[in-house]
């Protein structure tokens, strides 16, 4: 159980495109969704926090009118980079938890290559 | 800030060996730990974790010792096997409502044949 998926699991796209990333909660219903960013040989950066229904929490010096956040329903939330830039390459992780649990539930991760 | 950190950032032991990762910590009200191991291209996997109420964890090969007098969490893992080659990232409950974890810097652990 508490299996977390993302997609794509690699993306690659051109300077000032927009790229969606999706998490998704494939047996449980994730009230709170965390997006985290992951440079090379470096540790997770929380980007936001987003409960079901609601606007994202952004940690400071994350930018949300270019890391979109949508949670619309229990299972599914998703990371929007717009106009994206190579020094927005990196490797996207998201993680989910239940209401009631403490724990969050990791997914794949998604790497991102801006050209 | 308060932070989480890691004394060591790479770990090499023989295979068979036991192995210990270390972490410290700075928030005193945190309340709830947790051990990842992350492979290359992966997202991090849950090893272990412990409460604030508790100096002692144990799970399958790994055990988590918390030292709440100086602010240290180590993971110990016995019987090192080739597949235990990764980066360890401890991490920090923040509190509040949302939850919200911070993560150490990560050992990169090594085992040698």
């Amino acid at each position: 159980g508490a299996v977390v998926s993302q997609h794509p699991s690699r993306v690659i796209c051109k300077s000032g495109t927009s790229v969606k990333i999706e998490c998704r909660s494939l047996d449980f219903q994730a009230t709170t969704m965390f997006w985290y960013r992951q440079f090379p040989k470096q540790s997770l950066m929380l980007m936001a926090t987003s409960n079901e229904g609601s606007k994202a929490t952004y940690e400071q010096g994350v930018e949300k009118d270019k890391f979109l956040i949508n949670h619309a329903s229990l299972t599914l939330s998703t990371l929007t980079v717009t106009s994206a830039h190579p020094e927005d390459s990196s490797f996207y992780i998201c993680s989910a938890r239940g209401q009631y649990s403490v724990s969050q539930y990791f997914g794949p991760g998604t790497r991102l290559l801006v050209l | 800030g308060e932070s989480v950190g890691l004394h060591l950032p790479t770990l090499s032991v023989q295979e068979g060996d036991n192995s210990i990762i270390n972490c410290a910590y700075s928030n005193s009200a945190s309340d709830y730990f947790i051990w990842y191991k992350q492979e290359s291209g992966k997202g991090p996997q849950f090893i272990i974790d412990i409460r604030s109420n508790m100096d002692k964890r144990q799970g399958q090969r790994v055990t988590v010792l918390l030292n709440k007098t100086v602010k240290h969490l180590s993971l110990q893992i016995a019987a090192t096997q080739p597949g235990d080659s990764a980066v360890y990232f401890c991490a920090e409950n923040r509190g509040g409502s949302a939850r919200q974890l911070t993560f150490g810097s990560g050992t990169q652990l090594t085992v040698l044949p």
